[in-house]
């Protein structure tokens, strides 16, 4: 059973757009929600995270929202540019560390 | 400051073999997890541990085996290598905080083929 489910598997997206990324969750006790950005070859590395008692943090370009009824939270990259080509990962962390990850999205910003 | 050191880089191992993945990091980090990526599957948690000598199962725990005498190392062993268990490995630690959760750093990953 998948705790953390992602969507979309892919993305394509014209440069300036934005890239849209979704995730929910089932387990209440999650209390973390970061976002990994991964290019080839290489470890993810932590983009943004938010805890459950906001529903929007902004970091420059890179916005997570969180509904906490819904157990839902996304990722918005405004002005996409083709460097953030790359595969995005949410995850869910509960008391203890444990983080599940989501399936990942591949995102290519077209230039 | 080397962060997160896995090794190696690459392996290949006949199924049956046994085999120890490295990871050390260098940041005095409590927690330390071991994590395998499949095309389409994400990252899924096999291992973790909250502390010199604590650890506990993750989403996919069985084959794998790991221990930690120390803080900064956090080996994964392969019992008995299988077909399956291609994927490649990453390692990842982290500080425990009382008010907030801290970034997971990743190590480079171990990409493992068993044939």
């Amino acid at each position: 059973q998948q705790q953390v489910k992602q969507s979309p598997q892919s993305l394509i997206v014209q440069k300036g757009g934005i890239s849209i990324i979704n995730c929910a969750y089932e387990n209440t006790a999650f209390d973390y929600f970061p976002w990994y950005q991964q290019f080839p070859g290489k470890g993810p590395a932590l983009l943004i995270a938010i805890r459950p008692d906001v529903s929007e943090k902004k970091e420059g370009r890179f916005t997570i929202s969180f509904n906490k009824s819904a157990k839902q939270f996304s990722l918005h990259i405004m002005d996409s540019q083709p460097g953030d080509s790359a595969t995005y990962f949410c995850a869910a962390g509960e008391e203890g560390f444990k983080t599940i990850f989501g399936a990942g999205t591949r995102l290519f910003v077209k230039a | 400051n080397a962060g997160v050191t896995q090794t190696p880089k690459f392996q290949v191992l006949k199924t049956g073999q046994s085999m120890t993945l490295q990871c050390a990091q260098d940041m005095n980090h409590e927690y330390m997890s071991w994590y395998r990526q499949d095309p389409g599957m994400g990252l899924r948690l096999i291992h973790y541990s909250v502390g010199a000598g604590i650890t506990d199962q993750g989403e996919v725990p069985n084959g794998y085996n790991v221990s930690r005498s120390t803080t900064e190392d956090f080996p994964l062993r392969l019992l008995s290598a299988a077909p399956s268990q291609t994927s490649v490995y990453f390692c990842a630690s982290s500080y425990r905080r009382t008010d907030r959760r801290s970034e997971a750093f990743f190590g480079q990953g171990t990409r493992l083929t068993v044939v």
